[in-house]
């Protein structure tokens, strides 16, 4: 079946320490996101790539980074200078081009981060 | 500044009972208005999308409708299956960019 893929579904963090959240999509999708989303407050974009080899911020893109070298795939970095990570992940794709750019997101199942 | 604001933050409701959730907006050049089903500790669930004023569209229980300034959507006699958290999302034009701004969300519980 077509979707996204994220993982790991759960991920402690330690003080001072990096790490790198997975999402894999197989619907053929050009643009990819990250999106935090925390209690009370609606989904923020961290980052959205249309192309491969390109990606920009988002909304709160601080402490964070991204890459973007396969289509299928859009890895989320959460560096030490994020000071507060703990929050729910989530990873969306779209056709998303710019003719096409009015259709839906389409979510994968998130990562729940939290700090150690 | 663009906003998306969803009424009521929660919403619980006897099987059966039928309501209406409200996505009021306020952002320039809209492109599209997007409405999600999410459930605890999963990823939002695409249910439609509205493009102009007047605009319907129904699934099962669920009937989405849209004018200028807002969107509803419709539960008819819904079931306890339906409990969950519906997001509204408008895709507005900012600054030559497209944006897609999301509401906080109304937390349905539907009771048996």
């Amino acid at each position: 079946d077509g979707g996204i893929t994220q993982s790991p579904k759960y991920l402690f963090r330690k003080e001072g320490q990096n790490v790198t959240l997975s999402c894999e999509q197989n619907l053929n999708h050009d643009a990819m996101y990250w999106y935090r989303q925390d209690p009370g407050q609606g989904l923020r974009l961290i980052y959205y790539s249309q192309i491969v080899n390109d990606f920009q911020k988002g909304d709160i893109a601080e402490g964070y980074s991204v890459s973007r070298e396969k289509k299928e795939s859009f890895p989320l970095t959460v560096t030490s200078a994020q000071k507060n990570p703990t929050a729910f992940y989530l990873c969306a794709s779209s056709i998303g081009n710019r003719v096409n750019s009015n259709q839906p997101q389409h979510f994968g199942d998130g990562t729940r981060l939290s700090i150690l | 500044e663009d906003q998306v604001t969803q009424s009521p933050e929660a919403l619980r409701l006897q099987e059966g009972e039928s309501s209406s959730l409200n996505c009021s907006y306020t952002v320039s050049g809209l492109r599209g208005l997007f409405w999600y089903r999410q459930d605890p500790g999963k990823g939002p669930e695409f249910l439609f999308t509205l493009y102009s004023a007047g605009e319907e569209k129904e699934k099962e229980r669920l009937k989405a409708t849209l004018t200028k300034k807002e969107s509803f959507l419709h539960i008819t006699a819904p079931k306890p299956e339906d409990s969950a958290t519906y997001l509204c999302a408008v895709q507005a034009t900012q600054g030559g960019s497209e944006k897609l701004v999301f509401g906080k969300g109304t937390k349905l519980t539907v009771n048996p």
